[in-house]
């Protein structure tokens, strides 16, 4: 149980175009997701939480005008990079818990790997 | 200012012997830390929770402790096997009010070798 789902796995973009990241859970409700990036060799950096039916919370240095989230239902949730450059490409990891659960474990999708040409 | 690190980038071990991965806090006090599984072009694995008020954890042959006096938990992993070679990573609950919201550490990649 408690499976993450990501879509795309992979995608590739020209300067300027925007993507769009799905963040599915795929057997319980996830009032909470939230999103991470990893580069090379790198940990996880929290970009932002998702919270279903209301603003995400994005962490310190995140731009939320070129991030941007949406979580309309209790099991999807979306993060659409704008405009995006090439310091935009990165491992892009969405995680979530079933809602209800306090000091629980993350369950992660498998990660979007962005290529910006 | 805040950091969890964790000892080694890599650390590389004989098959059969005891890992041991070390993460390190500085200016938390977190209810709980977590470890979590991460192989190659993939999403973290969670693996083990330990909360404030426990010494230690174990899960078959994964053991975990945390000392919130030295600010620091191990992680080890007992007999290990080639199959257990993978980047790990500790994580502490950073929410205010707990909660979900976690920050990771900087990872050790474990070589496990025949």
């Amino acid at each position: 149980g408690a499976v993450v789902s990501q879509h795309p796995s992979r995608v590739i973009c020209k300067s300027g175009t925007s993507v769009k990241i799905e963040c599915r859970s795929l057997d319980f409700q996830a009032t909470t997701m939230f999103w991470y990036r990893q580069f090379p060799k790198k940990s996880l950096m929290l970009m932002a939480t998702s919270n279903e039916g209301s603003k995400a919370t994005y962490e310190q240095g995140v731009e939320k005008d070129k991030f941007l989230i949406n979580h309309a239902s209790l099991t999807l949730s979306t993060l659409t990079v704008t405009s995006a450059h090439p310091e935009d490409s990165s491992f892009y990891i969405c995680s979530a818990t079933p809602s209800g659960s306090y000091n629980s474990p993350l369950h992660f999708g498998n990660g979007t790997r962005l290529t910006v040409t | 200012s805040q950091k969890i690190e964790q000892n080694s980038e890599a650390l590389n071990i004989q098959e059969g012997k005891t890992a041991t991965l070390t993460c390190n806090y500085t200016n938390y006090s977190p209810a709980y830390l977590q470890w979590y599984r991460q192989d190659p072009g993939r999403g973290p694995v969670f693996l083990l929770l330990i909360r404030e008020n426990e010494k230690e954890k174990r899960k078959e042959r994964l053991k975990v402790t945390f000392d919130t006096t030295l600010k620091q938990s191990l992680f080890h992993i007992t007999a290990s096997q080639p199959a257990d070679s993978a980047t790990y990573l500790c994580a502490l609950a950073t929410g205010a009010g707990g909660g979900n919201k976690l920050t990771f550490g900087t990872g050790t990649q474990l070589k496990v070798e025949l």
